[in-house]
């Protein structure tokens, strides 16, 4: 089956620091790949996507770039504020199989970015 | 345009007892997916319709069930409430097409005592 494993948190970062948060994925298909973010007390907010190959998702000043061969999705951002502190989640729709439209999810990554 | 709007934001039920929860999409939105939030079992998918059809459910027991109507709104339905319920029940939008995001909503906390 489908499966998302992230980088497990929490993760603390000063303001201004570079960030990455690992995600690999397994699929029986060819999935499109998305990051999505959830602030306190909220729902979930589409972060980036990519849905082939070597597609770059970009948004916000995050960055993900669709790994086929190492089968991972990173995202990283070059200057982080105290504003991105949340949980980020990573998550595959597998377009095969009959599963379309289904989100499989990582476990989500907390990040606190201090002053 | 509006987002996607939840109601309830916050329930509070007893054991044993049954619960619904509305969901009503993007405008033009005709899928809508539920999952479940919890510490334990992070985000699990519960079911997606799209055009008032079940098209996808996930690995739930069959106290758990929803419905879309013409318009797009969906509802889900918990029946026989038990405390390993109470979690935040979050609903998604989408136009329904291969590779389509998905929108969330606020999500509705449900609490079981």
């Amino acid at each position: 089956g489908n499966s998302v494993t992230q980088m497990e948190g929490p993760v603390t970062l000063s303001e201004e620091a570079f960030l990455t948060i690992n995600c690999t994925y397994t699929a029986t298909g060819y999935p499109s790949l998305f990051w999505y973010v959830q602030y306190p007390g909220e729902g979930l907010q589409l972060l980036l996507k990519a849905t082939k190959a070597d597609d770059k998702g970009s948004n916000k000043g995050f960055e993900a770039t669709y790994r086929k061969e190492t089968t991972s999705f990173h995202l990283e951002k070059g200057s982080v504020q105290v504003s991105d502190s949340a949980v980020y989640f990573c998550a595959l729709s597998d377009e095969s199989g009959g599963s379309n439209y289904k989100l499989t999810f990582g476990k989500g990554t907390l990040l606190t970015v201090n002053p | 345009k509006a987002g996607v709007t939840q109601t309830p934001r916050y329930l509070i039920k007893t054991r044993g007892q049954q619960v619904t929860l509305s969901c009503s999409p993007i405008s033009g939105h005709r899928s809508v997916s539920w999952y479940q939030q919890t510490p334990g079992q992070g985000l699990q998918f519960l079911f997606e319709y799209f055009s008032e059809t079940q098209r996808n459910k996930g690995n739930f027991p069959g106290r758990f069930s929803g419905r879309q109507f013409s318009n797009s709104r969906s509802e889900m339905n918990v029946s026989t409430l038990e405390l390993g319920d109470s979690a935040l029940y979050l609903c998604a939008s989408s136009p329904g097409l291969p590779r389509a995001e998905q929108y969330f909503g606020p999500g509705t906390r449900l609490t079981v005592t």
